[in-house]
Parts: structure tokens; C-alpha cells; sequence
């Protein structure tokens, strides 16, 4: 089974329409990253999350990481077309020492115009 | 915003070759790391990189694969003898420490081909 789970794994919306992405872990996550993915391009970082939850803003993005620290959500208010690309999760999973980030799948998001 | 270069963006190799990918980590950050991420697949850890030696490595960096910091702003990837396998797109990233909450910032990749 995977590590982290990202659903849903791609979604269509209308520009303005509001959207959800949901990062799931069987384990504690004890930091978690969102990063945005254009084809063929490098990672942006868009926020990272610490402590269960706390949620953190940027523009129109908001990430939430739960109360048990084994879920994150990515919320994006009002979508606009420049919003489109891949969002990926990765996150540590391992307390004292490990560096490591183990990523999600990711969710493919278009928006159309 | 200072960002994590790489270089080239795109590398074509015969199977059997060797390739050296380059990276320019953020200044004045300490660790380094290599992902690699297959077609289709998703971003996998490599190696990370502290204090001019490895900290940590996955099961995929086995002895094809070598880090090194020559000099103080370079960060290079090698691999001795590619294999078709190797074809993916590797990402060098840096952060200023190893704690959770220091961010880990992504270069735009290399898109290493093996043919």
C-alpha cells in the first residue's frame, strides 16, 4: 500500500469554482509539504504544515494538517486557470533523524476558462 | 528569490556511459539532497547530503551512484554506468537545516534520457 494517498488522483473544474485535495498517511506525519508541479518542471514550494492543526495561507491556497497529524488538505478558493498543474504532498515519516520525504502520487487539477 | 539551479536540463546518454548531473544549491543553505522522479511515477528520495558527506541514501543510490561537493556552490550527481532504467527526471533540492519545519527547496530538474 502506498505511504501517502492523494485523492483524488486528477479533477476538472470551472474557473472560480472552489477545490479540495486530500493527502492521507497511515502514519504521523511530522512535517508535511505541499508543492505544485508543472509538466516537466521543478517542484514549487507552496507551504509546509507541523503541527496537527495548523493551517497556513498563501493568496488563495489554504492547508490544513489535522488534529492526529495524518491528514492534510489543500484548499484553493475561487480556481483560476494559472491555479492548473500537479500538486504532490510529501511529508517525514519518521521522528529523529530521517530527512527524507516520501511524496504522494499527486493530483493533476485543470481549470478550464 | 535566490533558487536552486541545475544543470543541463536535459542530458541524452548511450547505456553503459557515465553522466555527471550538476546542481547550484541556495547559498546559504548546509543540505543537499537528490530525488528523481520516473515518467509517470512518483518523486522518489535518492540521497541527502550534509556536512560533505551522506547522511542518509535510499535503495535505488546503490554503487552506479556517487555525490560530491567539489568546490563550495556545486553539488554534482554521477552516475558511473547509466542504464535504460535511469531514464527519469532528477531533481537536486536544498533547505538552510535538517529541522521539520526548514523547507525544502527543488531545482527545475534534469531530464536524464538513456538510450
Amino acid at each position: 500500500s502506498q505511504e501517502l494517498e492523494q485523492s483524488p488522483q486528477s479533477l476538472i473544474v470551472q474557473e472560480g469554482k472552489n477545490l479540495t485535495i486530500n493527502c492521507t498517511s497511515s502514519k504521523t506525519l511530522y512535517g508535511l509539504y505541499w508543492y505544485k508541479q508543472k509538466y516537466g518542471e521543478g517542484l514549487i514550494f507552496l507551504m509546509m504544515l507541523q503541527k496537527g492543526g495548523e493551517e497556513k495561507s498563501h493568496e488563495k491556497i489554504t492547508a490544513k494538517l489535522d488534529e492526529k497529524k495524518q491528514q492534510s488538505s489543500l484548499h484553493i478558493t475561487a480556481s483560476q486557470p494559472s491555479h492548473a498543474g500537479i500538486y504532490l504532498c510529501g511529508a517525514v515519516l519518521t521522528q529523529g533523524g530521517s530527512e527524507k520525504l516520501v511524496f504522494g502520487k499527486g493530483t493533476k487539477l485543470t481549470v478550464n476558462p | 528569490e535566490p533558487e536552486v539551479t541545475q544543470t543541463p536540463s536535459h542530458q541524452v546518454t548511450q547505456m553503459g556511459q557515465e553522466v555527471i548531473l550538476r546542481c547550484v544549491p541556495i547559498s546559504n543553505h548546509l543540505y543537499f539532497y537528490w530525488y528523481r522522479q520516473i515518467l509517470g511515477q512518483k518523486v522518489e528520495f535518492l540521497v541527502s547530503f550534509y556536512n560533505n558527506e551522506i547522511s542518509e541514501k535510499s535503495e535505488i543510490f546503490d554503487d552506479q551512484f556517487s555525490v560530491e561537493r567539489p568546490d563550495g556552490s556545486n553539488f554534482t550527481l554521477k552516475i558511473r554506468s547509466t542504464k535504460l532504467e535511469d531514464s527519469a527526471m532528477y531533481f537536486c533540492a536544498s533547505k538552510t537545516t535538517g529541522a521539520y519545519n526548514s523547507p525544502l527547496h527543488f531545482g527545475n530538474g534534469t531530464r536524464l534520457t538513456v538510450t
